[in-house]
């Protein structure tokens, strides 16, 4: 299996739902990262995790809050959004996050548009 | 940290011509420097990737350059086909390990 796989593919929600996307590999990497990406722009970075202990959070309001169960999975759970918020949320993994080497895999996304 | 600063924007090619698309870079610890194509509603997807310790790579139709002492690398597309037409990103990993992206180039190819 080499693909990250993110459920669900659409979402949804208005400001005061709670949601969470969620994200899958089965690639044995140990590094996994969500990504946002409105459209027409880059994919920013949002959070890192390493060896399922958060990493980098690159100043992400607390309305996001990603979690790591495990080394195979990620979630990211959505409170109190705001419209802005709307965009296309893509997770990604690497064999290791400290590493030149690694080669960034992205899954589908999921494309969230908050009302 | 890395910036990445990504031209042009947009660019508009016959089907059949070459297409150039260059990046530049800040940070001279950078070692990785990827390239990633995005079609209309879909992931970013690894195209050619090349590190620091070569200048050039190729695979079939794509090639990458990189000039570290410019500090700036090109994607080179050739005999483009209308399929190239995307949204093509270029990425440097800074010493932090974190992939920062360029603003992105709409590649249009007319038939």
């Amino acid at each position: 299996d080499t693909e990250v796989t993110q459920t669900p593919k659409h979402l949804v929600m208005g400001m005061t739902n709670k949601k969470s996307l969620k994200c899958e590999q089965h690639m044995g990497h140990r590094a996994m990262y969500w990504y946002k990406q409105k459209a027409k722009k880059p994919p920013e970075l949002m959070f890192v995790y390493s060896y399922e202990k958060l990493s980098i959070n690159e100043s992400v309001p607390s309305r996001f809050s990603p979690e790591c169960p495990n080394s195979s999975l990620l979630n990211l759970h959505l409170h109190a959004l705001q419209p802005e918020d709307s965009a296309l949320y893509l997770c990604a993994s690497t064999p290791r996050a400290d590493s030149g080497a690694n080669v960034l895999t992205f899954g589908a996304g999921s494309r969230l548009t908050v009302l | 940290g890395e910036n990445v600063e990504q031209h042009p924007s947009t660019l508009s090619v016959q089907e059949g011509d070459s297409a150039v698309i260059k990046c530049t870079y800040s940070d001279s610890a950078s070692n990785y420097f990827p390239w990633y194509k995005q079609e209309l509603g879909k992931r970013p997807q690894l195209i050619i990737d090349i590190r620091s310790n070569v200048g050039e790579k190729k695979d079939q139709r794509i090639a990458v350059t990189l000039n570290k002492t410019a500090k700036h690398f090109s994607l080179h597309i050739t005999e483009t086909q209308p399929e190239d037409s995307a949204v093509y990103f270029c990425a440097g990993r800074d010493s932090s390990y974190k992939l920062i992206f360029g603003s992105g180039t709409r590649l249009l190819v007319r038939p």
